[in-house]
């Protein structure tokens, strides 16, 4: 289930189960959003973007929604594995700019 | 693996030490981007650089912090004075060219612990 810490939130799933991680931005003139995959100790890595032309996208097990009415971004990750642990950002960029908004982020964790 | 590098990977610093952080970007991107991140929290945005020139400086704090990308060499990050709540995680990030839906690759940061 979902819970809120500290800090992060927290997301726990069974391996093999899909994922569903939500993330509202911030600007309405953001027309390009990024999802990174942190893990403990490393930069994030990219994981997929979307323009804001489009609703949704997907990559290799994953998915990205966008539904820019309400300003609300999600990534669905199909046959959660181990290996899918870590702290997951969605950054939101405006065209012409280059500074990232990055959102708080949210810590997956895969249960065995 | 021609990946954004940073050094040095971990550096622990005096209070009114100078912390020096480097980054050398994906060869062939001449646009460098760092950001901080403290923990449990997301990256904020601090510069933006282009060869020899500060393009976008607005996420940095006016005093102590300094950034350059030199014609030749990597980036660097330059903290003078550090204090304790400079201690952070310092990622760096290039592109190849500037613009909207412009993918930034990350470096594997550089944690920083000022005593």
């Amino acid at each position: 289930g979902e819970s809120v810490g500290l800090h992060l939130p927290t997301l726990s799933v069974q391996e093999g189960d899909n994922s569903i991680i939500n993330c509202a931005y911030s600007n309405s003139a953001s027309d390009y959003f990024i999802w990174y995959k942190q893990e403990s100790g490393k930069g994030p890595q990219f994981i997929i973007d979307i323009r804001s032309n489009m609703d949704k996208r997907q990559g290799q097990r994953v998915t990205v929604l966008l539904n820019k009415t309400v300003k609300h971004l999600s990534l669905q990750i199909a046959a959660t594995q181990p290996g899918d642990s870590a702290v997951y950002f969605c950054a939101e960029d405006s065209s012409g700019t280059y500074k990232y908004i990055f959102g708080t982020g949210t810590r997956l964790k895969v249960l065995a | 693996n021609a990946g954004v590098m940073q050094n040095p990977r971990h550096l622990v610093r005096r209070r009114g030490q100078e912390a020096r952080l480097r980054c050398s970007p994906v060869k062939g991107h001449s646009h460098v981007y760092w950001y901080r991140q403290l923990p449990e929290e997301g990256l904020k945005f601090m510069v933006y650089l282009q060869k020899e020139n500060i393009i976008d400086e607005s996420g940095m704090p006016k005093e102590r912090f300094s950034a350059e990308f030199p014609k030749e060499g990597p980036s660097i990050l330059r903290i003078q004075q550090v204090v304790r709540g400079d201690s952070a995680a310092y990622f760096c990030a290039s592109s190849h060219r500037q613009g909207a839906y412009n993918e930034q690759f990350f470096g594997p940061g550089t944690r920083l612990t000022v005593l």
